[in-house]
């Protein structure tokens, strides 16, 4: 049973324009939630983080919104660029109870093409 | 960039063979983890360390074992390589009171 779910396999987006990711989740106790970006032949790489105190996170050109009452994030990039063709993973985890719920689940990901 | 490096980068081998991964780190972090990649599945975890000595099964740890016997290296042994586990495994560090795990670049492990 996915506990992170991230329902789009693929995106295409022009360059300039909004690329607008989501990622669903099941686990009521989930408290923070991460989005990772991974280019082939390497490794993920962190992009930017939400606690559930928040509903929203900025950084740069992107920008994380989180919605608990629908258990919805989404990761906003704008505008987007060709470098930012890669998947991306979205992540959530229990960490206020401790152990291995502190432990992240990942979704599928989503690969997002930018077209020039 | 993390200071995580996971050898070897790329290795073939047969079925019924066994097979270590290293990852080691500079970071002097506590908790280390393993994952495996794969397509339609997205990272699961297969094992976790969080100290020396200390570790726990994730979510696909049937068929692997683990072992830290110093902070900055942990490693995934694979007893007796099946081809399900062709994949892609990524070592990570770091992880608890809110913040991040860092990836090391990942080791490509094919199984004849």
């Amino acid at each position: 049973d996915q506990q992170v779910k991230q329902n789009s396999p693929s995106l295409s987006v022009q360059e300039g324009r909004i690329s607008i990711l989501n990622c669903d989740y099941t686990n009521s106790m989930f408290d923070y939630f991460l989005w990772y970006k991974k280019y082939p032949a390497e490794g993920p790489t962190f992009l930017i983080s939400i606690s559930s105190i928040k509903d929203k996170n900025e950084d740069g050109r992107f920008t994380v919104f989180l919605n608990k009452s629908a258990k919805h994030l989404s990761l906003h990039i704008v505008p987007s660029q060709p470098g930012d063709s890669a998947v991306y993973f979205c992540a959530a985890s229990a960490q206020n109870y401790g152990g291995s719920q502190g432990n992240l689940i990942f979704g599928k990901g989503t690969k997002l093409s930018v077209k020039p | 960039d993390a200071g995580i490096t996971q050898s070897p980068r790329h290795k073939v081998t047969e079925t019924g063979t066994p097979v270590t991964l290293r990852c080691h780190q500079t970071e002097n972090h506590r908790y280390m983890y393993w994952y495996r990649q794969d397509p339609g599945h997205g990272l699961r975890l297969i094992h976790y360390s969080y100290g020396v000595k200390d570790t726990d099964k994730g979510e696909v740890s049937d068929g692997y074992s683990v072992s830290r016997s110093k902070t900055e290296d942990f490693l995934l042994t694979l007893e007796s390589a099946t081809s399900s586990q062709t994949s892609v495994y990524f070592c990570a560090i770091g992880g608890t009171s809110f913040n991040e795990q860092f990836f090391g670049p990942g080791t490509r492990l094919t199984v004849l």
